[in-house]
């Protein structure tokens, strides 16, 4: 079965910083990459999503990056502000079947 | 439209009771997934299901964990003979399918075991 992989588990930035947060996965046939925020307390919240046959979104601050060949895709947040602390889940799923999600990236914008 | 609801949203049980948490998906939404999240932990993937299609049960963590979804709609999840490890929030989620879209995640239900 597919495995995901997330790196930092927890990440520190300086308000107006970029954060980057990695996701390798493993089953080739995946071709979905959803990435969710989850504030604590409340449910994850689809922030960006990824479909196999593009390399790269963009969502105003938020951007993700897909590498096919190498499994591993990526969140990019520019210009970070503190609402954007929360704990961010990436995931990975082969025509929307089941997802396998990433351990989580516990994000701290400090002011 | 209302999105996805659980209830109940807190359920305190003894060790061995049975308990029934409740998942109702947005209308129309074919796709169901119930999903557990221990305490800071990530989400581990327990049962899907896509329309009248067999659910995929590959997550259930033992045979004291079952679930149905009835007409559909609206999917219950029991678990037998509760124990202290099944201690979590547990959340379902639901999106319009195969055609693709957004997973929409309930509340969650929080089960404490005692």
């Amino acid at each position: 079965g597919e495995n995901v992989e997330q790196h930092p588990s927890t990440l520190s930035v300086q308000e107006g910083d970029s954060a980057v947060i990695k996701c390798t996965y493993s089953d080739s046939a995946s071709n979905y990459f959803p990435w969710y925020k989850q504030e604590l307390g409340k449910r994850p919240q689809l922030i960006i999503d990824i479909r196999s046959n593009v390399g790269e979104k963009k969502d105003q601050r938020i951007a993700v990056t897909l590498n096919k060949t190498a499994k591993h895709f990526s969140l990019h947040i520019t210009e970070t502000q503190p609402e954007d602390s929360a704990v961010y889940f990436c995931a990975a799923s082969y025509n929307f079947n089941k997802f396998y999600f990433g351990s989580g990236t516990k994000l701290n914008v400090k002011p | 439209g209302a999105g996805v609801s659980q209830s109940p949203s807190n359920k305190v049980t003894e060790k061995g009771k049975d308990v029934e948490l409740r998942c109702d998906p947005i209308s129309g939404h074919t796709a169901l997934y119930w999903y557990r999240q221990s305490l800071g932990q990530g989400l581990e993937f327990l049962i899907y299901f896509q329309g009248n299609s067999a659910p995929d049960k590959s997550g259930l963590p033992s045979d004291r964990f079952s679930a149905e979804r009835t007409g559909g709609s609206v999917s219950t999840l029991t678990i037998q003979r509760t124990q202290q490890e099944d201690s979590a929030v547990y959340l379902c989620a639901s999106s319009p399918g195969l055609a693709g879209g957004e997973q929409f995640f309930g509340p969650g239900t929080r089960l404490t075991v005692l």
